[in-house]
């Protein structure tokens, strides 16, 4: 079975610039997590979806969005962007929700902004 | 606030030796526990978890102790293979709270020397 997939792997964009990520969960996986990754502040969870639904969000500003589709995949979108952006933004599926069920992660998506 | 704390930034042992990881956390709300491995630009990999209702769990060279008293888990790696040097991150959810969201550590960096 073929795990997550994240695209694209690497992005560059310019501040001010917005970006859209996304994410294949594991087939047959209901539930996506976004996270992101800084040396500063370690993994820190973004959102939660579930059967379209966000379910839960962390304290990131109104700039980080995302949605997830009828098929499962996901997007998250930051717009207006800042340097301080810049971090691995990881994707991980679970087949339940409610903390329920193991997540498994994604490879990521490294964002550089300049 | 941190609520979950690997308070060892690094760690190296010998090859075939045993590795022993600690965290720590704050919220008694916690209830499910896992441990994850992470290669550099590469998503985390799950490798073990346990539930609050046990206090140990193994899984071939890997195992979980927990102590619900003092609030720590610790992932024992025995024996040690110079392939398990990656960074050793434990991290924490509210089952209770009907979320996916995981709480991390700040991480572990493990050397095994051959």
């Amino acid at each position: 079975k073929a795990g997550v997939t994240q695209t694209p792997r690497y992005l560059i964009k310019t501040r001010g610039q917005q970006v859209t990520l996304s994410c294949s969960p594991i087939s047959g996986h209901r539930s996506v997590s976004w996270y992101q990754q800084t040396p500063g502040q370690g993994l820190q969870f973004l959102f939660e979806y579930f059967s379209e639904t966000q379910r839960n969000k962390g304290n990131f500003p109104g700039r980080f969005s995302g949605r997830q589709f009828s098929n499962s995949r996901s997007e998250m979108n930051v717009s207006t962007l800042e340097l301080g952006d810049s971090a691995l933004y990881l994707c991980a599926s679970s087949f339940l929700a409610g903390g329920a069920d193991t997540q498994y992660f994604g490879p990521g998506t490294r964002l550089t902004v300049l | 606030d941190q609520q979950v704390k690997q308070n060892s930034p690094s760690l190296s042992v010998q090859e075939g030796r045993i590795s022993i990881l600690n965290c720590d956390y704050t919220n008694s709300m916690f209830d499910y526990f896992l441990w994850y491995k992470k290669y550099p630009a590469e998503g985390p990999t799950f490798l073990i978890s346990i539930s609050s209702i046990k206090d140990k769990n193994e899984d071939g060279r890997f195992t979980v102790f927990l102590n619900k008293s003092a609030k720590h888990l610790s992932l024992h790696i025995v024996p040690s293979q110079p392939g398990d040097s990656a960074v050793y991150f434990c991290a924490a959810s509210d089952r209770g709270g009907a979320t996916n969201k995981l709480i991390f550590g700040t991480g572990t960096l493990l050397a095994v020397q051959p």
